[in-house]
């Protein structure tokens, strides 16, 4: 069982480049979210999606764009990456009736210099 | 809005002594609660959850939590730590009801265990 697969897994970009973070899930879960963990802040919610082809900000969405064309995949964009965007990324998704548990990916590690 | 707060930066504890983390929660109604477990370099992994129904509730590797309504506090507890439950811990809070739905997460507490 897949679960909630992030790809890449590690990425260095330089300050300007552009790059995607895809997320893709195998449960049929209807929302899905884009975290970000800092040290000694948590997770903080950057952008979030209660089905295909509708998305919102969360608490960080600046600097980020999303997309969710397919139910299974929710994309995160970086367009003009800043040294403030080095973190790690963490992907997630539940379904829409029960308990709210959510069930995350491995994460992704992007530096940017 | 809903907030968590964890206030334990970082706790250090032998092995095969007791645990507790502390967390406490902001939220006008009864929240969903979560706590999750995340080791060094791996995903988030649910421990335990609750939703409604026996305060005491039990989840994976020994660990048990109990929900305290009139302290707003859902504090996770382990009797006897092994080194493999050093971890960083962290605490969540959803709303019981929404169609808008997002979790928060306290700042997360680093567990050290030693020999």
């Amino acid at each position: 069982n897949a679960g909630v697969t992030q790809t890449p897994k590690f990425r260095v970009l330089k300050t300007g480049q552009s790059m995607t973070l895809l997320c893709a899930q195998d449960m049929n879960h209807e929302y899905m979210y884009w975290y970000r963990q800092d040290p000694g802040m948590g997770l903080r919610l950057i952008h979030y999606s209660v089905g295909e082809g509708t998305t919102a900000k969360g608490e960080v969405p600046d600097g980020y764009n999303v997309s969710r064309l397919k139910k299974q995949n929710f994309l995160l964009g970086l367009e003009s990456a800043a040294p403030s965007q080095t973190s790690v990324y963490f992907c997630a998704s539940r379904n829409r009736e029960g308990t709210g548990e959510l069930f995350f990916g491995e994460g992704s590690r992007l530096t940017v210099l | 809005a809903q907030s968590v707060t964890q206030p334990d930066i970082h706790i250090t504890v032998s092995e095969g002594a007791s645990l507790e983390l502390r967390c406490n929660y902001s939220y006008g109604a009864t929240p969903y609660l979560f706590w999750y477990v995340q080791s060094p370099g791996q995903g988030l992994q649910l421990l335990l959850k609750y939703f409604s129904g026996d305060t005491l509730v039990q989840g994976i590797k020994g660990f048990e939590a109990e929900f305290k309504r009139s302290q707003s506090s859902f504090n996770l507890r382990k009797p006897s730590v092994h080194w493999s439950d050093a971890a960083e811990y962290f605490c969540a809070v959803g709303p019981a009801r929404s169609n808008d739905y997002k979790l928060s997460f306290g700042a997360g507490t680093t567990v050290t265990v030693r020999a």
